[in-house]
Parts: structure tokens; C-alpha cells; sequence
């Protein structure tokens, strides 16, 4: 069955660097999604991307973040300048036409800022 | 987006059937009712999804009630690996905005 994989499982960072983490979707998906999850808390929306460009975004994705499908298979999110509070599971996830149809997750990256 | 009130906490014994409910009062008219669930350290998985009528798939049933205000999502035999969070999410667009949802437990 196909799967959406996530790579690292871990990455631990410092404070101000950059990190990209990068998500391979399933094939035939056109709608693609960052989530985060901070520990014990709720799996957050972070943005939507759709035939190139963002669909929609949530107030937690400012400036320091990015996405970008920088071929056919490949998801990424970009972090500019790590802060502390941006240590969390990411989640990548893709979809058919969303509404009527599943979103499938990621195992997910976990991000330590240090 | 349609607020929605889930029970914090439920248990049941493996083998039995679980009946996890969902208050969405405020849901409107187009919104799909979905539920995901969240095995300990994974990532959110699809459970199952309605718009009017009850929906059954391999993984569980759905019974929507006829105003559309609340749903219950039902395991017709829980074993230990459904010991998950689970949550219950109306969406009118693409993007899944999580509760806290119901972490159900499965006594042995």
C-alpha cells in the first residue's frame, strides 16, 4: 500500500539555523499538507499547497517558513531561522480532492531546537 | 469552522463493541464529517468519513443523526491496537482542524 514518508525521523538543530524537512507524498496526490504537533499538545494546520502554489496557511506560518515541490516526487518546509518554541512532530500529509477524500499522514520528523 | 465536543476519556474491554461520540452542533450543511484517529507516537490516520447517511468501511461504522449535530463513530470489535486518540472533524475545505479528541483505552 502506498505511503507518505518523512525524512529525518529526527533532526536536531541550534537555534538560528536553517532546516529543511522533506516529505515524499503518494504519486498520484495533487494536494499536499504540513501539520505540526508540539508534545502533548494538538496536531496544528500549518499550510495547504496545491499545483504549485499555497493554498491556504495558518497564522503560525510566518515568514521563517517555506514550502516548496522542488521536483515531481519531493515536499519540503524550510525553516529560516529556528527558535525553541519551533521544536514539534512535523506531519506531512496528501490527498485527492480534499472534503471527499482521506488526507494520509506522514510518520513525521521530529524537530529539537536547542 | 464547526466547533465540536468529544468525552476526554473512554475505556473498553478488547473483544467489545466501543461507541465514540461527537456533539457538532454548529456543523453546516456542506460540512463532511470525518474521523481521524492517533496511534501513541504516529502520525493522524483516516478513519472514516459521512455527509448524511450512516457509512460503513472495514475499519468502523459512522451513524450520523438526522439533524446532522452529532455523530458516533463505532468499533465493532476493539482490540488493543485501537487504543488511540480519536477525533471527530467536520470539514467544508481541505485543511483538518484538530480537537483534543477522545483517548480511548482498551483493557485487556
Amino acid at each position: 500500500e502506498p505511503e507518505v514518508t518523512q525524512t529525518p525521523s529526527h533532526q536536531v538543530t541550534q537555534m538560528g539555523q536553517e532546516v529543511i524537512l522533506r516529505c515524499v507524498p503518494i504519486s498520484n496526490h495533487l494536494y499536499f499538507y504540513w501539520y505540526r504537533q508540539i508534545l502533548g499538545q494538538k496536531v496544528e494546520f500549518l499550510v495547504s499547497f496545491y499545483n504549485n502554489e499555497i493554498s491556504e496557511k495558518s497564522e503560525i506560518f510566518d515568514d521563517q517558513f517555506s514550502v516548496e515541490r522542488p521536483d515531481g516526487s519531493n515536499f519540503t518546509l524550510k525553516i529560516r531561522s529556528t527558535k525553541l518554541e519551533d521544536s514539534a512532530m512535523y506531519f506531512c500529509a496528501s490527498g485527492k480532492v480534499p472534503l471527499y477524500n482521506e488526507q494520509f499522514f506522514g510518520p513525521g520528523t521530529r524537530l529539537t531546537v536547542l | 469552522d464547526a466547533k465540536t465536543t468529544q468525552p476526554n476519556s473512554m475505556e473498553s474491554n478488547e473483544e467489545e463493541p466501543v461507541h465514540l461520540p461527537c456533539n457538532h452542533s454548529t456543523i453546516s450543511g456542506t460540512d463532511y464529517i470525518h474521523w481521524y484517529r492517533q496511534l501513541p507516537s504516529q502520525g493522524p490516520e483516516y478513519v472514516i468519513h459521512g455527509l448524511t447517511s450512516n457509512v460503513n468501511n472495514r475499519m468502523a461504522s459512522l451513524a450520523i443523526a438526522e439533524d446532522r449535530k452529532s455523530s458516533t463513530l463505532i468499533l465493532h470489535r476493539a482490540t488493543l491496537r485501537d487504543a488511540a486518540v480519536y477525533y471527530c472533524i467536520p470539514i467544508r475545505d481541505d485543511k483538518i482542524i484538530f480537537g483534543k479528541g477522545t483517548r480511548l483505552h482498551i483493557l485487556p
